[in-house]
């Protein structure tokens, strides 16, 4: 069965501050994965996915993550936080379209807070 | 720019009530989710469809049901509500092709059941 670990359940960091963010992950074959970032009252944004290829991947608002399968890790990184990236933060794991049991999988999330 | 809407956003409702939370998306996305959010919790799926006339039970057992008519539309309903369903129920969609599995969500409906 997949799953996804999130072990930082809270966050705090200061603004201008770098930031990673953990996540790990258990699937029996390749795997896609995906960052999530959901703000206060709002649906899911996705922020970067990995599928194959470059095991370092960029995103939108200046996050970027890194696959390294030895260790069953996409962490997620931003070199300098901004008071608007507050938000929680979800981690998940899928499989190859087409399959019929093609699920997400989601962690638990990670809620960060900047401070000014 | 959200192109998968939900409505309503924000629901208050007495226990036993019938609701229906509404999910519309304008991708033509064959594939649709319902998902179940509770605080510090992963998001579990309850629902999910294909197609046209297709519906499966997701990962958590859930007493509301799907239906869908409609390739644009896939609206949960609870016959009779109980505070035990209160919870944000976040609806999603995909395109059927292949190596685009990304989901995109709609902004939520956050059901409180008194």
């Amino acid at each position: 069965a997949q799953s996804v670990t999130q072990p930082d359940i809270h966050i705090t960091v200061s603004e201008g501050a770098s930031l990673e963010l953990r996540c790990n992950y258990s699937y029996g074959a390749t795997p896609y994965l995906f960052w999530y970032v959901q703000s206060p009252g709002q649906g899911l944004q996705l922020l970067l996915k990995y599928f194959s290829g470059d095991t370092l991947v960029q995103g939108i608002k200046g996050f970027e993550a890194e696959f390294k399968r030895s260790q069953s890790s996409f962490n997620l990184r931003k070199p300098s936080v901004h008071w608007s990236d507050a938000a929680e933060y979800f981690c998940a794991v899928g499989g190859a379209v087409g399959g019929s049991n093609y699920k997400l999988t989601f962690g638990k999330g990670t809620l960060l807070t900047v401070n000014p | 720019e959200a192109d998968i809407y939900q409505t309503p956003r924000y629901l208050v409702i007495g226990t036993g009530k019938k609701i229906t939370l509404e999910c519309s998306q304008t991708m033509g996305h064959d594939k649709m989710y319902w998902y179940q959010q509770d605080p510090g919790m992963e998001l579990h799926l309850i629902h999910y469809s294909y197609g046209v006339n297709s519906t499966e039970k997701g990962d958590l057992s859930s007493e509301s049901t799907v239906s869908r008519i409609r390739t644009e539309h896939f609206p949960l309903t609870l016959e009779s509500a109980r505070p035990s369903h209160t919870s944000q129920y976040l609806c999603a969609s995909r395109p059927d092709s292949s190596g685009a599995n990304v989901l995109t969500f709609g902004a939520g409906s956050r059901l409180t059941v008194l």
